[in-house]
């Protein structure tokens, strides 16, 4: 299993481009998470999704969408970048059952994507 | 919502001391607890975790205490080495709903060999 993989790995924008970071996972997980972290600020929650088809907003969704087609993908659009969303962004799954002994409630992470806004 | 905050932002020790890192919450609706470490240019991985229906485990050299009460918990880690350097990250979560995590801001742990 390759796990939680995202694309691209780095990548820079110019004010006002637009772009998605793919992320996806081969583990079955229904539950997937979008984070961007900033220095001294550990990791915040941008969008997630609870199972195929369904999106909700997280603690800081402005300038961002996302969909979830597939189970295995969710994907992050910027559609005006600012370079407020310089960050390094990383996407997350989970299961959704909770199993006796098992690390259900843990989130694996992604490698991230370092995006520069100019 | 849920706020974590979490001390010291750095923290350097020497090779074979012990390390503890702190974190509070705020939500006491959350009720999972898990120690994430981040190397340079990775994403987080889970290391230990814990429920709140108990108050401290134990992995080999790793350990985490809860105090519900108090709404804190916190990352003990024995007979250090440079292996474990590396930013270590809190966070808290509640069983429903989303279950997204709240992290806190982190802390660099540097073991001097």
């Amino acid at each position: 299993n390759a796990g939680v993989t995202q694309t691209p790995k780095f990548r820079v924008l110019k004010t006002g481009q637009s772009m998605t970071l793919l992320c996806a996972q081969d583990m079955n997980h229904e539950y997937m998470y979008w984070y961007r972290q900033d220095p001294g600020m550990g990791l915040r929650l941008i969008h997630y999704s609870v199972g195929e088809g369904t999106t909700a907003k997280g603690e800081v969704p402005d300038g961002y969408n996302v969909s979830r087609l597939k189970k295995q993908n969710f994907l992050l659009g910027l559609e005006s970048a600012a370079p407020s969303q310089t960050s390094v962004y990383f996407c997350a799954s989970s299961l959704k059952a909770h199993r006796v002994g098992s690390r259900s409630y843990e989130q694996y992470f992604g490698p991230g994507t370092r995006l520069t806004v100019t | 919502g849920e706020n974590v905050e979490q001390h010291p932002s750095t923290l350097s020790v020497q090779e074979g001391d012990s390390a503890v890192i702190k974190c509070t919450y705020s939500d006491s609706a959350s009720n999972y607890f898990p120690w994430y470490k981040q190397e340079l240019g990775k994403g987080p991985q889970l290391i230990i975790d814990i429920r709140s229906n108990v108050g401290e485990k134990k992995d080999q050299r790793i350990a985490v205490t809860l105090n519900k009460t108090a709404k804190h918990f916190s990352l003990h880690i024995t007979e250090t080495q440079p292996e474990d350097s590396a930013v270590y990250f809190c966070a808290a979560s509640p069983n429903t709903g989303r279950r997204a995590l709240t992290f806190g801001s982190g802390t660099r742990l540097q073991v001097q060999p």
